[in-house]
C-alpha cells in the first residue's frame, strides 16, 4: 500500500492560513493525491485531490511538489469549524484508499 | 442529493451474538468501501467492493467477518460471534468508480459489543 506521512499535530490561529504538510516518496505516476477531513463524531469529508498540478476549490488548496513526492493541503483562513483530523492518501488506480493516522488541527480563538 | 446512509447508527450487542451493519451507497456509484475505526484511531480498510468485479477482502481480521453487495447497491457487513475487541465505529463509503472519484462517507454505525 503506498504511505504517506503527515505530523500527528498541528495549530493555527483563527482567520491565519494553515500549511498542512504530507510526504509520499514512494508515489507512482498514476497515483492521485487525497484529502480528507474528519469532524468529531463524522464521517470522513472530502476536501481535494489532484495529481500534478496544483488544484483549488471552495474549501482548499493543494500543492503538489515537482516531483510529487510530497504535497501541502493550504486552508487560506482557518475558522473554528476547520478543527478536524486532516488524511492525506494515495489513491493508486483502481485499488483501495488507505487512510494514516492523519493531522489533528487545532484552530485556536 | 441523498449522501451514503448507514443503518443503525449505533448497536449495542452481547459477546458472541452476530450483527449486520448496514449500507445504502449513493445511487450510481459502483465503489464501496467499508472501514472500521477504533476510538482515537485511523481509520481501518476491511473490504472494497468496485462493480461486478470479486471483492477485495483483504483488510478483513478475522473469517468472523465478512460482506455482501446485492445488486450493485446496498452492502451489509457481518460480524458473526462478536468479541469486545469488535467495538468500533464501522464506516462505508462509496464512489463513482475506484479512480480519481473522492470518497463519500456515511456516518458510520457505532457498535459497542457488551
Amino acid at each position: 500500500d503506498a504511505k504517506t506521512t503527515q505530523p500527528n499535530s498541528m495549530e493555527s490561529n483563527e482567520e491565519e492560513p494553515v500549511h498542512l504538510p504530507c510526504n509520499h516518496s514512494t508515489i507512482s505516476g498514476t497515483d492521485y493525491i487525497h484529502w480528507y477531513r474528519q469532524l468529531p463524531s463524522q464521517g470522513p469529508e472530502y476536501v481535494i485531490h489532484g495529481l500534478t498540478s496544483n488544484v483549488n476549490n471552495r474549501m482548499a488548496s493543494l500543492a503538489i511538489a515537482e516531483d510529487r513526492k510530497s504535497s501541502t493541503l493550504i486552508l487560506h483562513r482557518a475558522t473554528l469549524r476547520d478543527a478536524a483530523v486532516y488524511y492525506c492518501i494515495l489513491n493508486p488506480a483502481g485499488n483501495q484508499f488507505y487512510f494514516g493516522t492523519g493531522t489533528s488541527l487545532t484552530v485556536i480563538p | 442529493g441523498a449522501g451514503v446512509s448507514q443503518s443503525p447508527s449505533n448497536k449495542v450487542t452481547e459477546k458472541g451474538k452476530d450483527v449486520e451493519l448496514r449500507c445504502d451507497p449513493i445511487s450510481g456509484h459502483t465503489a464501496l468501501y467499508w472501514y472500521r475505526q477504533s476510538l482515537g484511531q485511523g481509520l481501518e480498510f476491511l473490504i472494497y467492493f468496485q462493480g461486478n468485479s470479486a471483492p477485495d477482502k483483504s483488510g478483513l481480521p478475522s473469517d468472523r467477518f465478512s460482506a455482501e453487495r446485492t445488486g450493485g447497491s446496498v452492502s451489509t457487513l457481518t460480524i458473526q460471534r462478536t468479541q469486545q475487541e469488535d467495538s468500533a465505529v464501522y464506516l462505508c463509503a462509496s464512489s463513482l468508480d475506484s479512480y480519481n472519484s473522492p470518497l463519500h462517507f456515511g456516518n458510520g454505525t457505532r457498535l459497542t459489543v457488551t
